[in-house]
């Protein structure tokens, strides 16, 4: 699992309030991604870095932000929480060059009421 | 970008059969592709994968074929057990981005 926690690892908000998940990585990879999973569409990329302060937008990155500032930690942000963004949210990481696996969390459920 | 479709959506197998899963990918430049299973409560964890200079891949009961000309790939398992019922995705990787994934297979193998 390299190493990957995710925190919190459930969580109940209600419309409108931001909220913050936190992914955190142990093994020193460069690359790091948030995924969000919901029946019926999959593994969807919504935002990843591919460096300290370096982020990139996935196919369904509006409504969220992120943000890294330490190799180990990436931040994935609701800034104002709708009932649409209530799914499972996963992290995954990746080691620089031509290794393509990518290690995934064991994510957060998040419902947005 | 790279499109990523999967099929079936859902495969019902008896134990000892095989289940086959197929993914075809859009873009012609992906050269990486990954089959991870996902079990109840857990993250995605990778099976085996397949570079694009490579036309098939064996590990134990799975394997996984590549036809870049038809911009398919396949996962096959063979023998299969009740612990191999789980959902499985195939993805594709976009250059310089990240995996993208199909829609994923719950696959159920009953006793």
């Amino acid at each position: 699992d390299a190493g990957i926690t995710q925190s919190p690892r459930h969580k109940v908000t209600e419309t409108g309030t931001p909220v913050t998940l936190r992914c955190h990585q142990t093994e020193n990879h460069r690359y790091m991604y948030w995924y969000r999973q919901d029946p019926g569409h999959g593994l969807r990329l919504i935002h990843y870095s591919y460096g300290v302060k370096d982020t990139d937008k996935g196919e369904v990155s509006d409504g969220y932000s992120v943000s890294r500032s330490k190799t180990e930690d990436f931040l994935l942000t609701l800034e104002s929480a709708t009932s649409s963004q209530t799914s499972v949210y996963f992290c995954a990481t990746r080691l620089a060059g031509e290794n393509n696996e990518q290690f995934f969390g064991p994510g957060t459920r998040l419902t947005v009421l | 970008g790279e499109n990523v479709e999967q099929h079936p959506s859902t495969l019902s197998v008896q134990e000892g059969d095989s289940a086959v899963i197929k993914c075809t990918y859009s873009d012609s430049a992906s050269n990486y592709f990954p089959w991870y299973k996902q079990e109840l409560g857990k993250g995605p964890q990778l099976i085996i994968d397949i570079r694009s200079n490579v036309g098939e891949k064996k590990d134990q009961r799975i394997a996984v074929t590549l036809n870049k000309t038809a911009k398919h790939f396949s996962l096959h398992i063979t023998e299969t057990q009740p612990e191999d019922s789980a959902v499985y995705f195939c993805a594709g990787y976009q250059a310089g981005t990240a995996l993208i994934f199909g829609k994923g297979t719950t696959l159920s193998v009953s006793s």
